[in-house]
């Protein structure tokens, strides 16, 4: 399954609403993960099954979508959530796939 | 706390082998899947490998099938990569993954990573 996400960058402006996107080319059902990922840092869970917060994760980060259309909305973005966001389908396997990411810089 | 530490990478020429280590902590870990994933320099994730709770289901990407194996000790609680036939493509920073009940899930939890590099 190929993950396209879209736009590959997004210049926002911090207060700002953030809405990313990802498309895969088959059906994953709900079984989709978003990941946020900061320079020389891991990837850090954020979003499962399409629109779980991860522990800890603020409400300002939403997930919704199924099937093959999915958004990551960023209600209001703070200086810390400047960064590589991965989505990832875990619905079939192998293999497990990852999306090419979508950087949100400072506009 | 969850802890996962890779261990294991370094400078390698081309066809040669390398294994990667992954000690966890601070969770049970003979009750959860792992996973390998890699990011080359610049680039996005990629999913390498993963191992169910008993070894009894185990994948890989095309790109490692063949050349890579994936084993965990549950005992010493510790996640493995035997890497063979290393080609330059492989450069990465390779990170440990924690997985879920079933081994098709996301990672919750990750490690630093441990850098590979392949170069004559």
């Amino acid at each position: 399954i190929v993950m396209t996400q879209s736009p590959a960058t997004l210049s926002v402006s911090p207060g700002e609403r953030a809405t990313l996107s990802c498309r895969a080319s088959q059906s994953v059902s709900s079984n989709l993960a978003w990941y946020q990922q900061k320079p020389g840092q891991a990837p850090r869970l954020l979003i499962y099954g399409a629109s779980t917060r991860a522990t800890g994760i603020p409400a300002r980060f939403s997930g919704s979508g199924s099937g093959t259309e999915f958004t990551l909305t960023i209600s209001s973005l703070q200086s810390e959530d400047f960064a590589v966001y991965y989505c990832h389908q875990y619905n079939n396997w192998p293999p497990l796939t990852f999306g090419g990411g979508t950087k949100v810089e400072i506009k | 706390e969850v802890q996962l530490v890779e261990s294991g990478g370094g400078l390698v020429q081309p066809g040669r082998s390398l294994r990667l280590s992954c000690a966890a902590s601070g969770f049970t870990f003979d009750d959860y899947a792992m996973h390998w994933v890699r990011q080359a320099p610049g680039r996005g994730l990629e999913w390498v490998s993963g191992i169910s709770w008993h070894s009894d289901s185990i994948g890989y990407a095309d790109a490692v099938k063949g050349r890579f194996t994936i084993s965990r000790d549950n005992a010493k609680n510790s996640l493995f990569l035997q890497m063979n036939s290393l080609r330059a493509e492989d450069t990465a920073l390779y990170y440990c993954a924690k997985g879920g009940s079933i081994v098709a899930t996301n990672f919750d939890s990750w490690g630093q990573g441990t850098l590979v590099t392949v170069s004559p």
